[in-house]
């Protein structure tokens, strides 16, 4: 069965400084990995995702991530963390092929942005 | 958000009583699923739509039963509210057109006494 796991449920960083969220996957064959952005009270919104081709995605607001296999993670990061950058952040994973909705979540890592 | 609306927003209930969300979408997405979302859990599956009257289960369906008579509705009913039922439970929408990409709902914050 497939799983996720990111490490650290909570991250703090100064504004300016790196973001980096951690995930790794478990999975038998390379899933669709996806990470989403939660703002308080409110629904995820996807930040970018991982289908096929190239391993760096970019996304939105300045965030990118990289699908290494070998290693089974798909880690997002920012160069440049800004306060409104304060929120909790999923990575999930799907089968490949299915119709895009039935995901596997991580537990969720809060970012704190501090000025 | 895309044309996903949850209702209602906020509901508190008590133990034992029936509880049904709704989950009505303008997109025209084939697929719609429930999930709730709980502290150190992430968001789990409860139930799953492809297509009116075409349901399944997800991870966490017990105690939880669907229905999508129509397109646009999705709803979630927990027969026999528990207090393990507390959580935020979030709607979700996709469609082959968009591939790969779900779009969520608002979410329903659910509290049962």
């Amino acid at each position: 069965a497939q799983s996720v796991t990111q490490l650290g449920s909570h991250v703090s960083v100064s504004e300016g400084a790196l973001v980096l969220l951690r995930c790794n996957y478990s999975s038998s064959v390379p899933p669709y990995l996806f990470w989403y952005v939660q703002y308080p009270n409110q629904g995820l919104q996807l930040l970018l995702k991982y289908t096929t081709g190239a391993t760096l995605v970019k996304g939105i607001n300045g965030f990118e991530a990289e699908f290494k296999k070998s290693e089974t993670s798909f880690h997002l990061t920012k160069p440049s963390a800004h306060m409104s950058d304060a929120a909790e952040y999923f990575c999930a994973v799907s089968d490949r092929g299915n119709q895009g909705g039935k995901l596997i979540f991580g537990q969720g890592t809060e970012l704190s942005v501090k000025p | 958000d895309a044309g996903i609306t949850q209702s209602p927003r906020h509901k508190v209930t008590e133990t034992g009583t029936p509880v049904t969300l709704r989950c009505h979408q303008t997109e025209n997405h084939r697929y719609m699923y429930w999930y709730r979302q709980d502290p150190g859990h992430g968001l789990r599956l409860i139930h799953y739509s492809y297509g009116v009257k075409d349901t399944d289960k997800g991870e966490v369906s017990d105690g939880y039963s669907v229905s999508r008579s129509k397109t646009e509705d999705f709803l979630l009913t927990l027969e026999s509210a528990t207090s393990s039922q507390t959580s935020v439970y979030f709607c979700a929408i996709s469609d082959l057109r968009e591939v790969n990409e779900a779009f969520f709902g608002q979410g329903t914050r659910l509290t049962v006494v």
